[in-house]
């Protein structure tokens, strides 16, 4: 059974890096088979996904355009989970961040972690 | 204003029927598969149905979608008190990035 345990801080100030980390459990965060993404929720964004991180003999990643200048999603194989990090955030960047497994689909996420943009 | 276009909010009573429609265009459902996914309150969106009217293991066949150029219905029969939530419908665009419905409340009357 495919686990996402995510980990990271409630509170970033603006200006600052968003940095957040999708612990895997029953997968690899190398498989050939799995896409690793980061989507986010908020009540004026609804559901935005971020991007994604692949391996397919090399590691590829993909970026949404809202947010490409500022975003870095990172595999760490020694530790198997999925890092991102979001920099020069505003308050507009405040919401639910999630990662998921999937191309989409998106079949397993984790819990998710309420990130608040405030001085 | 997301990219996919549902209705806000949907209701009927318990053991009833209910669809919900999930609009979108030829770049995203007009040529990529549709998922949907239920999201109960407090909790993380849980996949319903894959490529257009695929059940994961363990999801009832009370959920059933389907895809007709560029619109996907998701449906569930035999209503219960415990569908209701927000349920989401999403799919690939072709301008390289995963696209999402605003969402739709169902509420069991």
């Amino acid at each position: 059974q495919v686990q996402l345990q995510q980990s990271g801080p409630g509170l970033v100030k603006p200006s600052q890096t968003l940095s957040l980390t999708c612990a895997i459990s029953g997968d690899s965060v190398s498989s050939k088979f799995a896409t690793w993404n980061w989507i986010r929720q908020s009540p004026s964004r609804g559901l935005e996904w971020l991007g994604r991180t692949y391996y397919r003999s090399k590691w590829y990643d993909d970026y949404a355009v809202s947010v490409k200048t500022r975003i870095t999603i990172n595999p760490d194989t020694s530790k198997n989970q999925v890092s991102l990090h979001l920099n020069s955030v505003t308050p507009e960047d405040t919401a639910v961040y999630y990662c998921s497994r999937g191309d989409p689909p998106f079949d397993y996420w984790g819990q998710g972690t309420l990130v608040t943009v405030s001085s | 204003q997301s990219v996919l276009t549902q209705p806000p909010s949907v209701s009927a009573a318990p053991g009833q029927t209910v669809t919900i429609s999930c609009s979108g265009s030829s770049s995203n459902i007009g040529s990529n598969s549709v998922s949907w996914y239920q999201q109960l309150p407090g909790t993380a969106p849980k996949l319903l149905i894959y490529e257009n009217n695929e059940r994961p293991s363990g999801i009832p066949d009370r959920f059933s979608g389907s895809k007709s150029d560029t619109s996907a219905t998701l449906g569930i029969t035999g209503l219960q008190t415990g569908d209701e939530a927000d349920y989401y419908c999403g799919t690939w665009d072709s301008s390289l990035s995963v696209v999402f419905g605003g969402g739709t409340k169902l509420t069991v009357l």
